[in-house]
């Protein structure tokens, strides 16, 4: 059973502090990883994708990846309370002959950023 | 551009009744999903879809089926719903490789 594990949260920061999203995956064989984004009540969409060690910046946003010990992280600095919402992780592997197609999603971890 | 369209976005069902919750996409996307979400469970897969012609079964596929007889509409048949079916269902599909799902607006659905 492949699984994405993330912390449950909530996490609560003030305004302009760096937010902190954590996420572990079992499956090895894991290629591609990516955060959605989730409001209350609304569908998620895509903020980050990220497939190689290291780290990936897009604005406010950092990825890191460390497939070594199957760790994805990220990083949200100068936190503002439109970020306020539901973060999900969630991990591609490829199955031997397959293609990517699947995502396996953790539960999410919910932010919350303080005025 | 209208993306991913489901419908219908509420529903309330009697145990022991069925439906249809329609999903179609204007993406020319060759894959399409079904996950449905519980409060604090995140996304469960529930069928997928490569092409059309093809599907398959993902994590929770009990007392569910789909067709996808085109590339734009995924539909998901429930038989003979149960109140654990009680959720919020999103459609979603994907460009081929890319892994950027682009998800509908979701179908809450009750069974009472």
């Amino acid at each position: 059973q492949k699984e994405v594990e993330q912390n449950s949260g909530p996490l609560s920061v003030p305004e302009g502090a760096i937010a902190s999203l954590n996420c572990t995956y079992s499956d090895r064989g894991s290629q591609s990883f990516f955060w959605y984004r989730q409001y209350s009540g609304k569908s998620p969409e895509l903020i980050m994708s990220i497939y190689s060690n290291g780290d990936k910046e897009d604005g406010r946003f950092t990825a890191q990846l460390n497939k070594a010990s199957q760790y994805v992280s990220l990083l949200i600095r100068d936190s503002q309370p439109s970020d306020s919402a539901t973060y999900l992780c969630a991990v591609n592997a490829v199955r031997s002959g397959g293609s990517n197609y699947k995502l396996t999603f953790g539960k999410g971890t919910l932010l919350t950023v303080n005025p | 551009n209208a993306g991913v369209t489901q419908t219908p976005k509420f529903r309330i069902l009697k145990i022991g009744q069925s439906m249809t919750l329609q999903c179609t996409q204007d993406m020319n996307h060759n894959y399409m999903y079904w996950y449905r979400q519980d409060p604090g469970m995140g996304l469960k897969l529930i069928y997928y879809s490569v092409g059309a012609g093809i599907t398959d079964k993902g994590e929770v596929p009990n007392g569910y089926n789909v067709s996808r007889s085109t590339t734009e509409d995924f539909p998901l048949r429930l038989e003979l719903a149960a109140p654990s079916q009680t959720s919020v269902y999103f459609c979603a599909s994907m460009l081929a490789l890319s892994g950027e799902l682009f998800f509908g607006e979701g179908s809450r659905l009750t069974v009472l």
